[in-house]
């Protein structure tokens, strides 16, 4: 079976930059996170969205952060623009509700 | 005080000895106990989950849940050097638009 699949796996771009991360659930899944690690501040919950609609983003850092679940397969991060602080390992994650959550691979973006 | 709250690291013991990792909560209306392993560069993976008072075992691993005291911990007998990740404590409250609530970690170095 196919996990979570996120892209790019690795991202690198300049500051002021736009920068859209991808993710596709797994199949039949119908909860959707979007998760930030950092080391000093862990794994943080950025927003989720339950059937494609988006059901807290109190975690989105700021304006320059949004997300997007067009259908039940596809969902996008994206930051516009890009500051160094941004940088972190972006974690997608999809479950069905109340059920564990599965985690993509990760998208490693660094903002120079 | 924090939501999930994970005794801080790193905790190392020697191959072959029982590896005790911590964690409380706050909100006592918490349903789902998760922990998930997470090795360096890697994503999160579940490895035990539990939903009521007691033990749970599943191999070597076996987690305990205390609602009273809102404290889940996991044992992990015979460590073994592969043990060696981060573990992450997460909560969910439950209910129709719950999320996981993650504590920060902590590192387990199992020395052979």
């Amino acid at each position: 079976d196919a996990g979570v699949i996120q892209s790019p796996r690795h991202e690198v771009t300049e500051m002021g930059q736009e920068v859209t991360l991808r993710c596709k659930p797994i199949s039949g899944h119908n909860s959707l996170f979007w998760y930030r690690q950092t080391m000093m501040r862990g794994l943080e919950l950025l927003i989720y969205f339950n059937n494609n609609v988006p059901i807290d983003d109190s975690g989105m850092p700021e304006d320059r952060f949004s997300a997007k679940m067009p259908n039940a397969s596809f969902s996008t991060l994206k930051i516009q623009p890009s500051e160094p602080r941004d940088s972190a390992v972006y974690f997608c994650a999809s479950s069905f509700p109340d059920q564990p959550q599965h985690f993509g691979d990760g998208t490693r973006l660094s903002i120079l | 005080q924090k939501e999930v709250e994970q005794n801080s690291g790193p905790l190392s013991v020697p191959e072959g000895a029982i590896a005790s990792l911590n964690c409380t909560y706050s909100d006592r209306g918490s349903q789902s106990f998760f922990w998930y392993r997470q090795y360096s560069g890697k994503s999160p993976e579940l490895i035990m989950s539990i939903y009521s008072n007691g033990d749970k075992e599943d191999g070597r691993f076996t987690a305990q849940l205390n609602k009273a005291s809102q404290y889940v911990s996991l044992l992990i007998r015979d460590s073994q050097p592969s043990d060696s990740a981060t573990y992450l404590c997460a909560v969910n409250k439950g209910g129709a638009n719950s999320k996981l609530t993650f504590g920060k970690g902590i590192t387990l170095s199992v020395r052979p």
